[in-house]
Parts: structure tokens; sequence; C-alpha cells
């Protein structure tokens, strides 16, 4: 198994373009995230998704969309890159929680992306 | 103030050394997870805990549900220890509140 994989691993980009982070997992988890960390931050939630077909809002979710078209792929759009989404983006992964259970996140190696 | 914090921030250790990491959180919660991110940058879970105590080779979490604080207690530390080690407590949802993390040094 592969667990969460991502790609690109590392991209530039100038202000306004746009790009998609793509993350995939081969777990059969249900749940799925999107991650970024800043320097002297702890990770913040930027989206998420519980299940094929749906998506809610995290912490950080502006400037950004997601797509989950299927269960295993879940991605992340950057309309118009600005400066300020220079950062290292993580997607995870868990098994949705049921009631009394929770699961541990699993997560992928990381892109970094620059906006200059 | 921070939902969750940790403490130290930086740590530096002899190889050998009795490590302790603390992490205190003000939200109610169903588990707490402790992470660690390697210099690469990857980040695994190291343990989800709800209550009591869990090992793992030379590692040993514990947390106190009352006082809303867990440890993190690596024995016989060794020079690959080194890393990022990072608190997330888990509410009632399945999103986790991150700490900020502790970059731990062991020195041989």
């Amino acid at each position: 198994n592969a667990g969460v994989t991502q790609t690109p691993k590392f991209q530039v980009l100038k202000t306004g373009q746009s790009m998609t982070l793509q993350c995939a997992q081969d777990m059969n988890h249900n749940s799925m995230y999107w991650y970024r960390q800043d320097p002297g931050m702890g990770l913040r939630l930027i989206y998420y998704s519980a299940s094929e077909g749906t998506t809610d809002k995290g912490e950080v979710p502006n400037g950004y969309n997601v797509s989950r078209l299927n269960k295993r792929e879940f991605s992340l759009r950057l309309e118009s890159a600005a400066p300020s989404q220079t950062s290292v983006y993580f997607c995870a992964s868990s098994p949705q929680r049921l009631a009394g259970a929770v699961y541990e996140q699993y997560f992928g190696p990381g892109t970094r992306l620059t906006v200059t | 103030k921070n939902e969750v914090e940790q403490s130290p921030q930086n740590l530096t250790a002899q190889e050998g050394e009795f490590i302790t990491i603390n992490c205190s959180y003000s939200v109610g919660i169903s588990a707490l997870h402790w992470l660690q991110q390697h210099p690469g940058g990857g980040i695994v879970s190291l343990f989800m805990l709800s209550s009591g105590k869990k090992k793992h080779g030379r590692l040993i979490a514990t947390i106190n549900i009352q006082e809303k604080h867990s440890s993190l207690h690596i024995t016989a530390s060794h020079p690959r220890d080194s890393a990022v080690y990072i608190c997330a407590p888990q509410g009632g949802s399945e999103k986790l509140v991150f700490g900020k993390g502790t970059k731990l040094t062991v020195n041989p």
C-alpha cells in the first residue's frame, strides 16, 4: 500500500496563477483532510471531507476550493494564488469516526508551495 | 489563549536522557493524538489515547482528562528521536486541533 500520496512535492507559482494539489489514498478511508503548515504555527485545517461528494470548511478555507470526486481522491485548488498561501500543504485520511470510536490520521508527504 | 499549549517549545538533550514533553488543552476531547514530524517533513501518528497510558517501545504517552493534560515521554533518548513532536486533541468531531510542536534535538 502506498498510503497517502500527494503531487506535486514542490511548486513555485506567480501571484494570480492557479493550480491544483492532488491527494490520493489507497486505504479505503472515508475521511480526508487538507492542512497547511506555516512556521511558528500548528497545522491548520483548510477543508475536510467526511465521505465522497461531501466537503466542509475548516479553519482557513478562504482562497481555496476542494473536490472529492471519489473515495480515493481529494484535490485542493488555488484559483488565484497569493503570497500568503506560501506554505507546506498536507493531505491526510482516516476511517470515518463511528460512535464511540476514534481513529488516527495518516498523512501524505506534503507539498511545499511558494507563491512569488 | 491558544486551545493547545505545548512545552517546551525547544528541547536539547544528550543521548540516553529521559525526555518529557507536555501538552495542555482547554477543549473537551474524545481523544488526544501525539504525532512526530521528521526533519524531512513527514508526519506520522505515534499515539492516540483517551485515558490512562500507552507504551510503544521507548515512547510512553499519558493523559489526565480531568486536568486536561497529556505528556509524552521518551526513555533512553537517541539521536534518531530528533524531530518535532505535535500534540493534537480531538473534540466531538473528527477534526483535530494542533499544538505548535516541540522541537527535540538529541545529541550523541
